[in-house]
Order: C-alpha cells, then sequence, then structure tokens
C-alpha cells in the first residue's frame, strides 16, 4: 500500500492567497483527520470524517479554513485568505473505524509557509 | 487543546540504555496511543493501549497505564541510534471521539 498521500509537500505563498491542501487516504479506510503541527501548539486535530461525512470540526480555528471530502479516496483543506499564521505543517491521516481498532496512519505533511 | 504533557521535554542518553517517557493526561480516555516522529517526517504509530489495559509490548517497547493517575509510560529498550526522534503520546476520548488529542511530546536523542 502506498499510504497516506499528500500534496503538496511544500508551499509557499503570500498573505491573502487562497491554498489547497490535498490527501488521498489509505484505501479501505472510512476516517480521515486533518491535523496541524506548529512549535507554539504542537499538533492539533483540525476535522475529521466518518464515511466522508464531517464530524467534528470544532478545530478548525476560523472560517477561512474549510475541508471537503466528496468521495472516499480525496480530501481538501482550503485556506482562503491564508495568514501568516497559518504556516504550519498539515497532516493528514485515515484510519479504518471497526469499533475497535483506533490506529492513525500519517501522510508526509505539508509544510505551508504564508509570507 | 493539548492533552497529554510527556515527560521529559527531553532526553539524551547512550546507545543500549533503556529510554522511558511519561505522559500524563485530563480526561476519560477509550485509549492512549504512541507515537513517533523523525525530524521532518510524518508520525508513525507505536503501540495503542485500551482503558481496561495496564500493560503492554511491541518489540523492545513497553507500554503502561494508570488510569487512576491518568498517567501512561513508554520504556525503549536496548535504545538504538535509529530510535532519535520525537515521541508523542496521543488520546482518544472515552465519549467515543474519534480524534486524537497529541501531547507535546519528548525529543529523545540517542549517542552512539
Amino acid at each position: 500500500d502506498a499510504g497516506v498521500i499528500q500534496s503538496p509537500r511544500h508551499e509557499v505563498t503570500e498573505m491573502g492567497q487562497e491554498v489547497t491542501l490535498r490527501c488521498k487516504p489509505i484505501s479501505g479506510h472510512n476516517s480521515l483527520f486533518w491535523y496541524r503541527q506548529t512549535m507554539m501548539r504542537g499538533l492539533e486535530l483540525l476535522i475529521y470524517f466518518n464515511n466522508n461525512v464531517p464530524i467534528d470540526d470544532s478545530g478548525m480555528p476560523e472560517d477561512r479554513f474549510s475541508a471537503k471530502m466528496p468521495n472516499a479516496s480525496f480530501s481538501t483543506l482550503k485556506i482562503q485568505p491564508s495568514e501568516p499564521r497559518d504556516s504550519a505543517v498539515y497532516f493528514c491521516a485515515s484510519s479504518l473505524r471497526t469499533g475497535y481498532t483506533d490506529t492513525q496512519y500519517f501522510g508526509p505533511g505539508t509544510r505551508l509557509t504564508v509570507l | 487543546s493539548q492533552q497529554g504533557e510527556e515527560d521529559p521535554q527531553a532526553l539524551s542518553i547512550q546507545e543500549g540504555e533503556n529510554a522511558t517517557m511519561n505522559c500524563s493526561y485530563k480526561t476519560s480516555i477509550n485509549n492512549l496511543q504512541w507515537y513517533r516522529q523523525n525530524s521532518g517526517r510524518g508520525l508513525v504509530h507505536l503501540i495503542l493501549i485500551r482503558s481496561n489495559e495496564r500493560e503492554k509490548h511491541s518489540g523492545r517497547l513497553r507500554v503502561t497505564l494508570d488510569t487512576s493517575k491518568k498517567s501512561s509510560s513508554l520504556l525503549i529498550t536496548a535504545s538504538r541510534a535509529a530510535d532519535t526522534a520525537s515521541y508523542f503520546c496521543a488520546t482518544v476520548g472515552g465519549g467515543g471521539a474519534d480524534g486524537l488529542t497529541f501531547g507535546k511530546g519528548t525529543h529523545l536523542i540517542i549517542q552512539p
């Protein structure tokens, strides 16, 4: 299996621009998670989906952030407009939620720099 | 918000020694997991322990869980240079929430 795939791996943009991060979960997994990692705040859950449906988006910082999962093999996290404080590494993770195991498999992350 | 708090924040030991990291959390949990992150890389799942378990082993890893103290420890035996990484504990809430709540991590350095 290729694991969780994220693109791009690095993104540099200017303040005010729209940024779209992409994620392809492991085939067969039914849960998908977006996390953000910064030095100040560590790893934070932004939003997660079960069976393509958003379940908890309470971690999304503000309305500038939105996430979609149009099908079981693709998700996007969009920031519009972007701000310098959005600079972070964004991780996508997926898992097979069976009611017994909660192991999440992480992608390599997208390092976002907003100038 | 951070749930787990790892202790120590940084640990440097000689290769071959054992490394112990601790994690404390605040609310009830369904399970607790440990992840490793190499510099500039994603997180790798190491081991999961459920709230009704007290100890679990996987290779050179040993995890304990004390729900009365809301704490867990990760022991890496016979450490190797390749174990150099940051280690995070993460909890899944007892309310059935699926998202992980991470601590700030312990940065482990294994001196060759």
